[in-house]
């Protein structure tokens, strides 16, 4: 079974301070992806990623930076966060167009 | 764009008896996934099941590429089995999960 490891689980964080969430895969997945899910919006795309070295901003990129430094792990920065960054954050991987894609357990970000 | 629509929107059931979760879109998409997520709590896939049928345990996915639907059968439900389930039929042009609305379903006992 297909893994994506996210940590940490929880933070809690001051508003102006630097965030940083990190996923883990082991699939050897080229396609790693971020979204946030807040009640009433569903899953929104904040960056995705192609493969390692690559990052491409989503449907809401503002206020947050993305990183794949290797195949297997793909950050994403909140360098000055704000209280309307609180939310559930998700990482997921999949290897192409038409394959399944797999999801962390998620990360709730509570800024405050 | 792509169109893609659940139904029902919600589904309240009494413990024991048979849920049927569709799944239609409006365009060509041929990877079909279905995810469950309990209230707060983490996205799993439930099947990936671009085409035909799939069953485990008490579950079951039959996706008919064709006529653009899947469905996801649930027998015999259990308290367990509350939340959303979400249907995702395919990726865009730059591979993002393109989405259904979801349906939130309630198994009473």
């Amino acid at each position: 079974e297909a893994a994506v490891t996210q940590s940490p689980r929880n933070k809690v964080a001051v508003t102006g301070g630097k965030v940083t969430l990190s996923c883990n895969q082991t699939n050897n997945h080229n396609n790693m992806y971020w979204y946030r899910q807040d009640t009433g919006h569903g899953l929104r795309l904040i960056h995705y990623s192609y493969g390692a070295g690559s990052t491409e901003k989503g449907d809401i990129p503002d206020g947050y930076k993305a990183s794949r430094p290797s195949q297997e792990n793909f950050s994403l920065i909140l360098e000055l966060a704000t209280p309307s960054q609180t939310s559930v954050y998700f990482c997921a991987s999949g290897l192409g167009t038409n394959t399944e894609v797999f999801f962390g357990k998620g990360t709730r970000l509570t800024v405050v | 764009g792509q169109q893609v629509q659940q139904s029902p929107t919600s589904l309240v059931l009494q413990e024991g008896e048979n849920a049927e979760l569709q799944c239609n879109f409006s365009t060509s998409l041929n990877s079909m996934q279905w995810f469950y997520q309990r209230p707060g709590g983490s996205l799993v896939s439930v099947f990936y099941n671009p085409s035909g049928t799939k069953q485990s345990g008490r579950l079951t996915s039959t996706t008919v590429i064709k006529e653009r639907r899947s469905s996801l059968h649930i027998s015999s439900s259990q308290i367990t089995d509350s939340g959303t389930y979400l249907c995702a039929p395919g990726r865009d042009s730059n591979y993002q999960l393109i989405w259904g609305s979801g349906t939130k379903l309630i198994i009473k006992p």
